[in-house]
């Protein structure tokens, strides 16, 4: 049982390219969550998902995009990395309702944009 | 709006000594739930503790407590003889009846010394 893992752990990206990432649970969770974490702010919440195939703004979606095929993965795209999205980002998840309704997360992605 | 205040950004103290770190929250939910995670050096997010909104008693894990008090709408978290090993990033965070969201206070970053 490994949780929620994420892929890749480093990546340094030019200002204008895209990527994705990749985050993964083998919890059966429903809900799943991006968060980006920035000196001084706290976590900050990217987009969310509620179930397989759905998807919702956070706090801070522009510049990002995700995609919630299937149930185990949550994906988070940039389409055209700037600067402003150097950050650590974590993934989360959680099924709610139950006797451990929390949020576990990821081990996080340090993301910088040259 | 839902808001997380912790004040303190550095607590620095020596081994063995009690430390309390403050959460302060804002919302206007009746039903709502407050966490703490830690953040040591190596960068996961580490879940501590989950309370609801009508569990005002306090709790005690080992070294750590906790003391909610919904009259002054704060959630502090008290660690007795602390160790090095303690020394980590601590955030608290508040999500509301219905909502899916969490939000983080920014942090308190601890160090104890030898």
């Amino acid at each position: 049982n490994a949780g929620v893992t994420q892929t890749p752990k480093f990546r340094v990206l030019k200002t204008g390219q895209s990527m994705t990432l990749l985050c993964a649970q083998d919890m059966n969770h429903e809900y799943m969550y991006w968060y980006r974490q920035d000196p001084g702010m706290g976590l900050r919440l990217i987009h969310y998902s509620v179930g397989e195939g759905t998807t919702a703004k956070g706090e801070v979606p522009d510049g990002y995009n995700v995609s919630r095929l299937k149930k185990q993965n949550f994906l988070l795209g940039l389409e055209s990395a700037a600067p402003s999205q150097t950050s650590v980002y974590f993934c989360a998840s959680r099924n709610p309702g139950t006797y451990t309704d929390t949020q576990y997360f990821g081990p996080g992605t340090r993301l910088t944009v040259l | 709006a839902q808001k997380v205040t912790q004040a303190q950004t550095e607590i620095s103290v020596v081994e063995k000594e009690d430390v309390t770190l403050d959460c302060v929250y804002e919302t206007r939910d009746t039903t709502y739930y407050l966490f703490w995670y830690k953040q040591p050096p190596s960068g996961e997010l580490v879940f501590l503790i989950r309370r609801n909104s009508f569990d005002e008693q306090n709790e005690i894990s080992g070294r750590y407590s906790w003391n909610f008090q919904k009259s002054t709408s704060s959630f502090n978290f008290t660690i007795t003889a602390s160790q090095v090993v303690d020394s980590a990033v601590y955030f608290c965070a508040l999500s509301g009846d219905n909502t899916d969201k969490l939000i983080f206070g920014t942090g308190t970053r601890l160090q104890v010394f030898p």
